[in-house]
């Protein structure tokens, strides 16, 4: 079974801080994923990356960076945390261009 | 800018019904995902719909693809109560390197009712 991790299920940060999101795969897919997901807007795509060292801009990239250091880890960084990034935040991950995405248990991440 | 329409977003319906979930996109995709989410978990794949006039059936849930029309259904027959969750389609976008990010619809709340 494919199973995407993530480091935290509930994060609490302050206004300003710099915030690590990690993000690990076990299967050896090329492409990862991080998206956000709120009420009554679905999942938005942050960012993604279909190589080691590679990254793509979706489509809410503002106030976020990521950083794909090794194959299985996909990381997504807030530089300085904002109260509106509060939010639940999925990595997936995928092989080829055709087959779905499978969603880590996701991230609650609350900015006070 | 691709956008993904469902309709609707919220559903209340009897165990035993029959009822269908609408996807429309706005621009040409020839790949549609539909996933599940139940409350506090995470999404999990159930189609992949690959071309036009595709058709996918798990157990009392099928999905079709009208990529000309830009419309995908899913259809529920005879739903049971397991059936509640919040179901999202999705189409393929930002090629880069091979990997497509996907956009969302909002999601169509189920709720199935004995």
């Amino acid at each position: 079974d494919v199973k995407v991790t993530q480091s935290s299920r509930y994060l609490v940060k302050r206004t300003g801080e710099k915030v690590f999101l990690e993000c690990v795969q076990d299967m050896d897919h090329e492409n990862m994923f991080w998206y956000r997901q709120d009420p009554g807007l679905g999942l938005r795509l942050i960012y993604f990356s279909y190589d080691v060292k590679m990254k793509e801009k979706g489509d809410i990239p503002e106030g976020y960076s990521v950083s794909r250091e090794k194959k299985e880890r996909f990381s997504l960084i807030l530089e300085s945390a904002s109260t509106n990034q509060t939010s639940m935040y999925l990595c997936a991950s995928g092989v080829g261009s055709i087959y779905e995405q499978y969603f880590g248990p996701g991230t609650r991440l609350t900015v006070t | 800018e691709l956008k993904v329409e469902q309709n609707p977003l919220f559903l209340s319906m009897q165990e035993g019904k029959n009822y269908t979930i609408y996807c429309n996109y706005s621009t040409t995709s020839d790949r549609l995902y539909w996933y599940r989410q139940d409350p506090g978990k995470s999404l999990e794949s159930l189609f992949v719909l690959l071309s036009n006039g595709a058709v996918k059936q798990e157990g009392r849930l099928m999905a079709s693809l009208d990529t000309k029309a830009r419309l995908s259904t899913l259809h529920i027959t005879a739903a049971v109560h397991d059936l509640s969750a919040t179901y999202f389609c999705a189409v393929t976008t930002y090629s880069g390197g091979g990997a497509d990010g996907l956009t969302f619809g909002k999601g169509t709340h189920l709720i199935i009712q004995p």
